[in-house]
């Protein structure tokens, strides 16, 4: 069972087009993370959120976590082909607690 | 900086054998975890090491061991290979955990990828 429950399992979209990736627990976190693997790499960080209601922004990337610290949400906004890959989340419940991660969702965005 | 390198990239073994896969983390980083990705479990946490200590664990048998040397450098290693161990297994180097700035942000290596025939 997983900790963390990615949502939806599977995404295909053309570009353009606009996703949301959901990443939810019974748990609360310290913090949250997102990262995005592609084929053949290790998972990269694409930004960390620690504060209740955070919003981050990265280029057409938008992030936010929950009021509660359980849940957030990845917003791509245009999808480029670039935008490809597994999105995962991972949390923590504190600075040394081990790093828990979500299945990932599949992310394939066709030109 | 370098990243982090892992060793090998690919490997073939067969069902009872040993492997041993090596990771160098960033320089400065004394932070080592190991995690073991498939398609149907997804990154699941083997262990961590600070310092050459063991300081978390994941819910692996006692076939899945790891050590971690002066230099940061840290090894895991998987004894009697099962078919079920085949995945590509991670590591990732951070700076000092429980430390505001340094807490969880991992760097990911590219991988080893097992296979077990």
């Amino acid at each position: 069972t997983q900790l963390l429950e990615q949502s939806p399992q599977f995404l295909s979209i053309q570009e353009g087009e606009n996703l949301t990736v959901y990443c939810n627990s019974s748990s609360v976190f310290s913090s949250l993370q997102w990262y995005r693997q592609e084929p053949g790499e290790g998972p990269v960080l694409l930004v960390t959120v620690v504060t209740g209601g955070e919003v981050k922004k990265l280029k057409r990337l938008t992030f936010q976590f929950g009021d509660a610290r359980k849940d957030s949400s990845l917003h791509i906004t245009a999808a480029q082909t670039g935008d490809t890959g597994l999105y995962l989340c991972a949390g923590a419940p504190d600075s040394w607690g081990k790093l828990q991660f979500g299945a990932g969702t599949q992310v394939v965005v066709t030109p | 900086k370098a990243g982090v390198t892992q060793t090998p990239r690919y490997l073939i073994k067969t069902r009872g054998q040993q492997v041993t896969l090596s990771c160098s983390p960033i320089s400065g980083h004394r932070s080592v975890s190991w995690y073991q990705q498939t398609p149907g479990q997804g990154l699941q946490f083997l262990f961590e090491y600070f310092s050459e200590t063991q300081r978390n664990k994941g819910n692996f048998p006692g076939r899945f061991s790891g050590r971690q040397f002066s230099n940061s450098r840290s090894e895991m290693n998987v004894s009697t290979l099962e078919l079920g161990d085949s995945a590509l297994y991670l590591c990732a180097s951070s700076g000092d955990r429980g430390t505001l700035s340094g807490a969880n942000v991992l760097t990911f290596g590219a991988g080893s990828r097992l296979t077990v025939l």
